[in-house]
Parts: C-alpha cells; structure tokens; sequence
C-alpha cells in the first residue's frame, strides 16, 4: 500500500517562530488533507489540497503532486499550535467512497 | 465543532463486557467510518460504510461490530475486546462519489481492563 512520511517528527519553537512540516507520499493520490489534532484528540480539519497552495491565516500548505509531497507552513506559532499535525492521502475505494491514510505525525510544542 | 458527534467520550470497560460507541453526522453526507488510533501507531481505518451499506472492512477482528442504520448513525458494538484494543477510536463522514474530505467526530477513548 502507500506509504506516508512525514518530518520532522517532533518540532520545539518559541513562540514566534516560523516552521515547516513536510509530508511525502509513495504513489500517486486523489487528494491530501493536513489535520491539527489537539491534546483531547479532536482531528481538526486543516487543509484539503490537491495541488497548487493555500492559505488560512498564519497557516499555508502547498502540495506538488508531480513530485509527490505536501508542505505545510506555520508563520508567527502561538502555544496554541501545540499538538499533532497529520497529513493524509485520500484513495479511492473500489466499493466506493475514499479512504484517508495516514502519516506518522508531527509533535509540535511551542513554548513562550 | 466539525458536525459530526461521538459518544460516549470516554468509555472503560472489562474484557467480558459489551458496550456501544456511537457517531453521529449533521452533515449531508452519505459514507461514514471508523478509524482507530492507538498508542504509537498511525490512525488505520477499520470500516468504511456507503449508504448504509458496509463496503470495507480493513481485516478488523470479530469483536468489533459496526452497525449503520441510516446515513447519519453509525455505531460501533464492542465484544469480549482484550487489552490491546485500548486505543481512540474516530468517527469520520464524508460524500461517496466525489474524493471530497473528511470530517471527524471528537473520538471515544476507550481502555479495557
């Protein structure tokens, strides 16, 4: 099956700084998804991105799929950020509907 | 708040025991799974359901019994589970025909004794 990297798999700031997570993937893909899972384990839903670049706030990811990975951009981090970053790949089922894979994660801890 | 509801948060429970996680969607959408997280593991999927009817089933053991009645419930009925099984185990819904994302439920975390 496809697999999904993802570095580094832990990460310190201080607050202020600026970081940049890296996800690659072994195969083609339909899409990719970047979640923030916080420290009660809620996914939250980040970026859906096929391709190309995206921004939301202080965040922004860009995924080049000719080239097989995905990066996402933390600008300014707050301690609020702290928690798991997660890539996912998005593959289609034959019974229909897609399945997300997962990558290892990025620990991220910012401190003041 | 993604839309999609789980509960109970937090369930123990003994081997012997029979228990229910349930997911519940707000969403519109027509496919619904569960995904587990365990401790130093990636997040799998286990059961993929489309219009209420089960289409994957990730070599998931037995002991594990997905039920979904309509397209905005799916439950999770959970028998004689060994210790091993403890983990987080996700609800997630999603459209079937188009390669749209998902959205997940706050997740039960479940330890058995």
């Amino acid at each position: 099956g496809i697999q999904v990297e993802q570095s580094p798999p832990d990460l310190i700031l201080q607050e202020g700084a600026n970081s940049t997570l890296r996800c690659n993937f072994s195969d083609s893909v339909n899409n990719l998804q970047w979640f923030h899972q916080n420290p009660w384990g809620q996914l939250i839903n980040l970026f859906y991105i096929p391709s190309g670049t995206k921004q939301n706030g202080r965040l922004s990811a860009t995924t080049v799929a000719t080239e097989r990975y995905s990066l996402l951009y933390i600008s300014s981090s707050q301690t609020t950020d702290s928690g798991v970053y997660f890539c996912a790949v998005l593959l289609g089922l034959t019974g229909g509907g897609n399945k997300l894979t997962f990558g290892t994660g990025t620990q991220l801890k910012v401190e003041l | 708040e993604t839309g999609v509801t789980q509960t109970p948060r937090h369930l123990v429970m003994g081997m012997t025991n029979k228990k229910s996680l349930k997911c519940e969607q707000h969403l519109g959408h027509n496919a619904m799974y569960w995904y587990k997280q365990s401790a130093k593991k990636p997040l799998e999927l286990m059961f993929v359901y489309n219009f209420k009817e089960q289409t994957e089933n990730n070599s998931v053991p037995s002991r594990f019994s997905p039920e979904c009645p309509n397209s905005s419930h799916l439950f999770l009925h959970l028998h004689t589970l060994q210790p091993e099984d403890s983990a987080l185990y996700l609800c997630a819904s999603g459209i079937r025909v188009s390669y749209n994302e998902q959205f997940f439920g706050p997740g039960t975390r479940l330890t058995v004794l």
